[in-house]
Formats: C-alpha cells, structure tokens, sequence
C-alpha cells in the first residue's frame, strides 16, 4: 500500500471555527489532491498540489485553502467551518500527472 | 457541463458476470480510470483505458469507446468479497495540468451467495 495517512481520522467541530486537516506521504510523490465525498456526488476535488508551493483549485474550492511547504505534507484548511463542509475528506497522490492516483484512509469531518 | 453516468445500484449472484456501464460528458479527455471502494475504505485504483478497446487484468476487464463517450468495467467470477462501490473517473485537463479526475457517482455493486 502507497504510504499515505490523514489526520485526524475523525473531528466534530462546530460552525465558524477553523480546521485543518493533514495529508502526510512517505512515497515522495509530486502531484498530491484533497477530495471530498459526499453521497449522491461521488468524491470531488477540492485542490490540487503539483509541488513544493505550487497549488492550484479543484472544482469545489469555495471555502477551502491549502498549503504544501514539503513534499510530504498537504494540508487542508477550513477557514470559518460550515455545515455545508461536513464530509468525508480524502487526500491522495500520484507520481506524476499520468500516473494512477492512490488513496489516504479519509478523515470523517462533521460541523455542527 | 462535465457528467459521467452510471447505475447506481447492481445486484449479481457468486460467480456469475457483472458489467458496469459509464457514459460520460467532458469538456476534455484523457483517459477513463476505475476504482473500487469497500465501506468506510479508501478507494483503490482497479484499471485505466486511454485507448479504445478491452484492457484485462485477472478477473477484472475494461472497456472504452471513446468515438462513444462510454466505457464499462467487467467483473468475472464474482465473489462476494467484490461487494462494493465502483466508481468510473475521466482524465480530464482544466486549467492547463492533466490528470485531474472527475468521478461518476458510483455503482453500488452487492453479490449475493
């Protein structure tokens, strides 16, 4: 299995407090990707890194920011959570952009 | 926009033959990939066609007609461990970088003794 975790697996928070959510990787992987997965909408992604700063938007970025100061870590921000923002988040990777992308186990977020 | 079809729900017997349909509509398209995830897991990757035509691995086969916009995947001898949620994603380009996915829904496969 690709060397990929998210922390934490599970939070409860309640709306407008801020969260972040950590993607770590030991694979040394370039190309990382926060997604979200909801039912009846399959997962969706949120934002993408394709390298040490270099970030760009998914197609559900509203509300969202992200940060990749080393290859290792993606993390996820919720500025001002909302209950719209309750998901199952999860955070994958992938050697390049032509490369099959793998799965981190998920964090369970609920926004009260 | 950008959609990707498929059913929502199969249901199949142990060891028979199950096909999973996707049709897609992208604004651009590199490639059809196909992933599986049991409840409460991670999804995990199963095949990938950027070509027309069938691509076999083990008891999983995929298919692709991209003069179509339609794929499937093929589930051979089922078994009941093959109960779970498959998910068809298109490679598609958006903002100039490829490889991001856009997922269908999923098809909730059960498998029944």
């Amino acid at each position: 299995d690709a060397g990929i975790t998210q922390s934490p697996r599970h939070k409860v928070t309640e709306t407008g407090t801020p969260v972040t959510l950590r993607c770590h990787q030991t694979e040394n992987h370039r190309y990382m990707y926060w997604y979200r997965q909801d039912p009846g909408h399959g997962l969706r992604l949120i934002h993408y890194s394709y390298g040490v700063k270099d970030t760009d938007k998914g197609e559900v970025s509203d509300g969202y920011s992200v940060s990749r100061s080393k290859t290792e870590d993606f993390l996820l921000t919720l500025e001002s959570a909302t209950s719209s923002q309750t998901s199952v988040y999860f955070c994958a990777i992938s050697e390049s952009q032509y490369n099959e992308q793998f799965f981190g186990p998920g964090t369970r977020l609920t926004v009260l | 926009g950008q959609s990707l079809e498929q059913p929502s729900e199969v249901t199949a017997v142990e060891g028979a033959i199950v096909q999973i349909n996707c049709t897609y509509q992208t604004s651009g398209f590199y490639g059809l990939s196909w992933y599986q995830q049991h409840d409460g897991g991670a999804p995990t990757f199963l095949s990938y066609n950027a070509l027309d035509g069938l691509e076999e691995t083990g008891r999983f086969s995929s298919f692709l007609s991209r003069s179509d916009s339609y794929g499937y995947l093929l589930l051979q001898e089922l078994q009941m461990k093959d109960s779970a949620s498959y998910f068809c994603a298109v490679r598609d380009s958006y903002g100039g970088a490829t490889n991001k996915l856009i997922f269908g829904t999923g098809t909730l496969l059960a498998v029944q003794p």
